[in-house]
């Protein structure tokens, strides 16, 4: 089945811990993206990927870091979260080319206190 | 730049009334318009996209949506609303040179029984 894979679903964590959320898609698209979805304000993208080792921001980085060594693998690092971390986070993949779809994977809901 | 807006938080449908969730949209150059669908608990699903041609483009579960280029609007509509319709629903503009979408705030849309 092709879906994209996020770990973990839920995750409650402490200021300054490090985390990584883990990001995993079986469908060989050279893209990939990270969001994060705050009322109101919808989705926001924080990072990007357009193929391997090649990563950008996105609109809203700071305090994120991503890395793309392989194709299908696209984790989001928290070096040291902070409260205004806390969100529901979506990774995303879709083939390269401006008119393709993208697929989402099911959030990972993160707070930090 | 390029921006998405979604007037309306919330509409409320009759089931087996015709749906309209509003979507307005602002790009330089060609627009690549999608909308989503995100079930609570999921991640946001794929409906349908409009990349050029014919002005109504259909989608996933009986959805439609119509593209207006004077009036810059891409409406999602649907003839008759189902209970299951109730969902969050978001529209989006693919920029052409990052490949990042830019959402809308999203319409919670709630159809009643």
């Amino acid at each position: 089945e092709a879906q994209v894979t996020q770990n973990p679903r839920y995750l409650i964590t402490v200021t300054g811990k490090k985390l990584t959320v883990t990001c995993s898609q079986n469908m060989n698209h050279e893209y990939m993206s990270w969001y994060r979805q705050d009322p109101g304000l919808g989705l926001r993208q924080i990072y990007y990927s357009m193929n391997v080792e090649v990563t950008d921001k996105g609109d809203v980085p700071e305090g994120y870091k991503v890395s793309r060594k392989e194709k299908r693998n696209f984790p989001l690092i928290l070096e040291s979260p902070s409260p205004n971390q806390t969100s529901l986070y979506f990774c995303a993949s879709s083939l390269s080319g401006v008119d393709t779809e993208a697929f989402f994977g099911q959030g990972t809901r993160l707070t930090v206190v | 730049a390029q921006s998405v807006a979604q007037p309306e938080d919330q509409v409320n449908v009759a089931e087996g009334n015709p749906l309209t969730v509003k979507c307005t949209y602002s790009v330089s150059g060609n627009p690549y318009l999608f909308w989503y669908v995100q079930y609570p608990n999921r991640g946001l699903q794929f409906l349908l996209k409009y990349i050029t041609g014919d002005n109504l483009v259909k989608g996933s579960y009986g959805f439609e949506a119509e593209f207006n280029k004077s009036q810059t609007s891409f409406h999602l509509k649907k003839p008759s609303a189902l209970v299951s319709d109730s969902a969050l629903y978001f529209c989006a503009v693919r920029d052409s040179g990052t490949y990042k979408y830019i959402f809308g705030t999203g319409t919670r849309l709630k159809v009643l029984a």
